[in-house]
């Protein structure tokens, strides 16, 4: 069964590195998307992406971060100046279509020291 | 007023129960619904959508009341599988395709 993959599942970085949070969506899919969840919390909405652009995001989505697609392929979420508080569950998924099923990858645990 | 509102859970139960999870949604606009489960550290996974109608997956039952903005799940005979936590999900207009979450409910099933 096609999946989204991201890497690394944990990242540790200290206050301040920039970190970038890897997906590779589902081949075919067409939007996609950055979630984060911080421990206890519910999960949030961050950016989702269509033909190669941002097409909404959130107020969390400050200018610390960006994403990019590089090459057809990868997903990528960067944080510039990473925060004590950027410390989470990052979770990339994709959908084939606007209203089709968005599939999660298995999420990259951040942690900001 | 939170977007999306669950009971806060934890919802303890033996096997075999059935056990029922409510969320309220604050936009009248929503259009679409859905319960998603999330096992401990991990993603979350669709387990079904919500329709107007009501629809039922084998054990699991959702419905919606528009008017009340108002959301279930029903899970019969709960199996010691089904311990996870169950987010409710709505896509509202305003926030395109993005998906909008609950806290979520935890449900553990003990033998």
């Amino acid at each position: 069964e096609p999946e989204v993959t991201q890497t690394p599942s944990h990242q540790v970085t200290q206050m301040g590195q920039e970190v970038i949070l890897r997906c590779v969506p589902i081949s075919n899919h067409l939007y996609f998307y950055w979630y984060r969840q911080i421990l206890g919390q519910k999960v949030e909405f961050l950016v989702s992406f269509y033909n190669n652009e941002i097409s909404e995001k959130s107020e969390i989505f400050d200018d610390q971060f960006s994403v990019e697609r590089p090459d057809g392929s990868n997903f990528t979420l960067k944080i510039r100046s990473t925060k004590l508080e950027d410390s989470a569950m990052y979770f990339c998924a994709s959908r084939g279509g606007r209203d089709t099923e968005a599939f999660f990858g298995q999420g990259t645990r951040l942690t900001v020291v | 007023r939170k977007e999306v509102e669950q009971d806060p859970g934890p919802f303890n139960v033996p096997e075999g129960a059935t056990v029922a999870f409510n969320c309220t949604y604050s936009n009248s606009a929503s259009q679409s619904f859905f319960w998603y489960r999330q096992d401990c550290r991990k993603e979350p996974k669709l387990l079904m959508s919500v329709y107007s109608s009501g629809n039922e997956d084998g054990r699991f039952t959702a419905q919606l009341n528009r008017a009340s903005q108002y959301i279930s799940l029903l899970i019969r005979d709960s199996k010691l599988s089904d311990s996870a936590t169950y987010l409710c999900v709505v896509k509202a207009p305003q926030a395109g395709t993005a998906l909008i979450f609950g806290k979520g409910t935890t449900l553990s099933v003990s033998s």
